[in-house]
């Protein structure tokens, strides 16, 4: 089975501007969760969606949007950029809620000037 | 609210000898506790987990983790230490009572395994 991948897998953006990435689960997953990776703050939960739905989401700004579609496959969207964004993104995908373990993908490194 | 704790920033050990990193976590309910692997440019890698049953978890590579409840504990063990281990170990928990998946991650332990 193909693991998690995520696209693009680097990505430089200016100060301002929007990004979206995207991330294409384990088949047959139908749970995909997106997570922050900074050295600063370590490893965040940002949301995670279950059948095109957000079921929970993390502290973070309304600049930080998903959606997932109805092939499991999901993007994030983060609008007007901040320095403070640079980070790895990293996207997971599990069987249905409860016990089962989250398989990552590789992430997006996203570098804001 | 659950937290993490992984109270050693880097825990370092010979090829050969036994190695523990430490985790130690806070629910309000029943923990469900994962073990997961980061090797530089990747992503995380899952090593094992406890959900419920026996306190002794083996998982990947001969990773084992023993989990204690009453020290609220979830520590990663394998007899003998790889230089091939040498990477960044995240210990994460969920509570049984949360609806979704998410996870709550420690800060991580980077091991460093000396030949």
């Amino acid at each position: 089975k193909a693991g998690v991948t995520q696209t693009p897998r680097y990505l430089i953006k200016t100060r301002g501007q929007q990004v979206t990435l995207s991330c294409s689960p384990i088949s047959g997953h139908r749970s995909v969760s997106w997570y922050q990776q900074t050295p600063g703050q370590g490893l965040q939960f940002l949301f995670e969606y279950f059948s095109e739905t957000q079921r929970n989401k993390g502290n973070f700004p309304g600049r930080f949007s998903g959606r997932q579609f109805s092939n499991s496959r999901s993007e994030m969207n983060v609008s007007t950029l901040e320095l403070g964004d640079s980070a790895l993104y990293l996207c997971a995908s599990s069987l249905v809620q409860g016990r089962n373990e989250q398989y990552f993908g590789p992430g997006t490194r996203l570098t804001v000037t | 609210a659950q937290s993490v704790a992984q109270p050693e920033d880097q825990v370092n050990v010979a090829e050969g000898n036994p190695l523990t990193v430490k985790c130690t976590y806070s629910v309000s309910g029943n923990p469900y506790l994962f073990w997961y692997v980061q090797y530089p440019n990747r992503g995380l890698q899952f090593l094992l987990k406890y959900i419920t049953g026996d306190n002794l978890v083996k998982g990947s590579y001969g990773f084992e983790a023993e989990f204690n409840k009453s020290q609220t504990s979830f520590h990663l063990k394998k007899p003998s230490a790889l230089v091939s281990d040498s990477a960044l170990y995240f210990c994460a928990v969920r509570d049984y009572n949360n609806a979704g998946n998410m996870l709550t991650f420690g800060g991580g332990t980077r091991l460093m395994v000396k030949p």
